[in-house]
């Protein structure tokens, strides 16, 4: 089954608007990870936060996570046309080596 | 290589055929990794592989699906006797450390089955 859920499904927003996608999970986990996924390709890692992390940046993005909730934000600023894509959360559970991917938010920037 | 290679990057099959989907992973890496993708959804564990050994198999949907991976490099999916809902993408990517580091992911292998 899915470890993570996100939110919302979808997401439509105009240039330069910032852009917010949540996650949660089930398990303990050693990190979170975001990757995008332009259509019909395949996916992109964004950025990585571990669970002893709290917030982490980069460039434009800016990642949350609340491990007592066990959920994760990402946030995009400043949105661009060229940011639209889908982009999941994956979760490595403590004590295995495999990354368990969320549902994915489709975000559309209209210019 | 540069980045994962997948092949056949698109495969079209009858019911009831075998298909053998391949993945070159980045050289030197020990991890590689199946996921299944279906039309618009997330992605579906299937496989991963530290070095030759499948240490966690659990997300293979049936007996009909096996992987392989040889030198520590290249894998293979197959899938036997594919039905239509096996009609997925599938993605592999790999990794060069353990415990949940980043993945690099190949372009994926489309499959339907007609």
């Amino acid at each position: 089954s899915q470890q993570g859920e996100e939110d919302p499904q979808a997401l439509s927003i105009q240039e330069g608007e910032n852009a917010t996608m949540n996650c949660s999970y089930k398990t303990s986990i050693n990190n979170l990870q975001w990757y995008r996924q332009n259509s019909g390709r395949g996916l992109v890692h964004l950025i990585l936060i571990r669970s002893n992390e709290r917030e982490k940046h980069s460039g434009r993005l800016r990642v949350t996570l609340d491990t007592s909730k066990k959920s994760s934000s990402l946030l995009i600023t400043a949105s661009r046309a060229a940011d639209t894509a889908s982009y999941f959360c994956a979760t490595a559970p403590y004590n295995t080596d495999k990354l368990i991917f969320g549902t994915g938010t489709r975000l559309q920037v209209f210019p | 290589g540069a980045g994962v290679s997948q092949s056949p990057s698109n495969k079209v099959t009858e019911k009831g055929k075998d298909v053998e989907l391949r993945c070159d992973p980045i050289s030197g890496h020990t991890a590689l990794y199946w996921y299944r993708q279906s039309l618009g959804q997330g992605l579906e564990f299937l496989i991963y592989f530290q070095g030759n050994s499948a240490p966690d198999k659990s997300g293979l949907p049936s007996d009909r699906f096996s992987a392989e991976r040889t030198g520590g490099s290249v894998s293979t999916l197959t899938i036997q006797r594919t039905q239509q809902e096996d009609s997925a993408v599938y993605l592999c990517a790999s990794s060069s450390f353990r415990q949940g580091a980043e993945l690099f992911f190949g372009e994926g292998s489309r499959l339907t089955v007609l």
